[in-house]
């Protein structure tokens, strides 16, 4: 149990476009989701925290605008990524939490690796 | 910021307990100690999580002391796959984001 997936697994893309990334929790109903970046050789850095239902909180120096978080589901979150730029190339991890204390751990997706050219 | 430290790097024989210690002095009385790994260009995987007693499940053994400032981890037997980032993390009190530390890369060696 406790399965996350993430699509795509990689994407490239050229500057200026936006790129939608779909994490979704396949057996378990997720209240929470979280959104991370993490560059090569560096640890993750939470983005924003997303619940069902209602707006994305976002950490302090992350752009709502450009990063757009939607969960519209328990089981569905996306981030779009809007008018990518070379500096956004990132690997993309997110994680769910389970509801009513089951699967109170975050679980984590496999994460999506964006190239921005 | 981060509320636990750990070391670096550590290198561990293949076959042997690898011990993973991390510092989380600044830990209040109802925060659980989260542990999970990072295999290259993977997702975290959950390891294990505890918040007074030790735990052990089937991947590892958390020991955490009695005045709950530091832990460890163990591997009692450590192969070449257990060779990841180890991140120890005490989640950001009344909310459930966890702030991710530098870590410790684990080298087990053949």
């Amino acid at each position: 149990g406790a399965v996350v997936s993430q699509h795509p697994s990689w994407v490239i893309c050229k500057s200026g476009t936006s790129v939608k990334i779909e994490c979704r929790s396949l057996d378990f109903q997720a209240t929470t989701m979280f959104w991370y970046r993490q560059f090569p050789k560096q640890s993750l850095m939470l983005m924003a925290t997303s619940n069902e239902g209602s707006k994305a909180t976002y950490e302090q120096g992350v752009e709502k605008d450009k990063f757009l978080i939607n969960h519209a589901s328990l089981t569905l979150s996306t981030l779009t990524v809007t008018s990518a730029h070379p500096e956004d190339s990132s690997f993309y991890i997110c994680s769910a939490r389970g509801a009513r204390g089951d699967y109170n751990e975050q679980f984590f997706g496999p994460g999506t690796r964006l190239t921005v050219l | 910021d981060a509320k636990t430290t750990q070391p670096t790097s550590m290198d561990c024989a293949e076959g042997r307990a690898a011990n993973l210690p991390c510092n989380h002095s600044t830990i209040s009385g109802n925060e659980y100690v989260y542990w999970y790994r990072q295999i290259h260009s993977q997702g975290p995987q959950y390891i294990i999580h505890g918040l007074k007693n030790n735990e052990t499940n089937e991947m590892a053994s958390l020991i955490i002391t009695e005045d709950r400032k530091s832990s460890t981890l163990i591997l009692p037997h450590a192969t070449l796959r257990d060779t990841a980032v180890y991140y120890c993390i005490v989640r950001v009190s009344g909310t459930y984001k966890y702030i991710f530390g530098t870590g410790t890369r684990l080298k087990v060696l053949a």
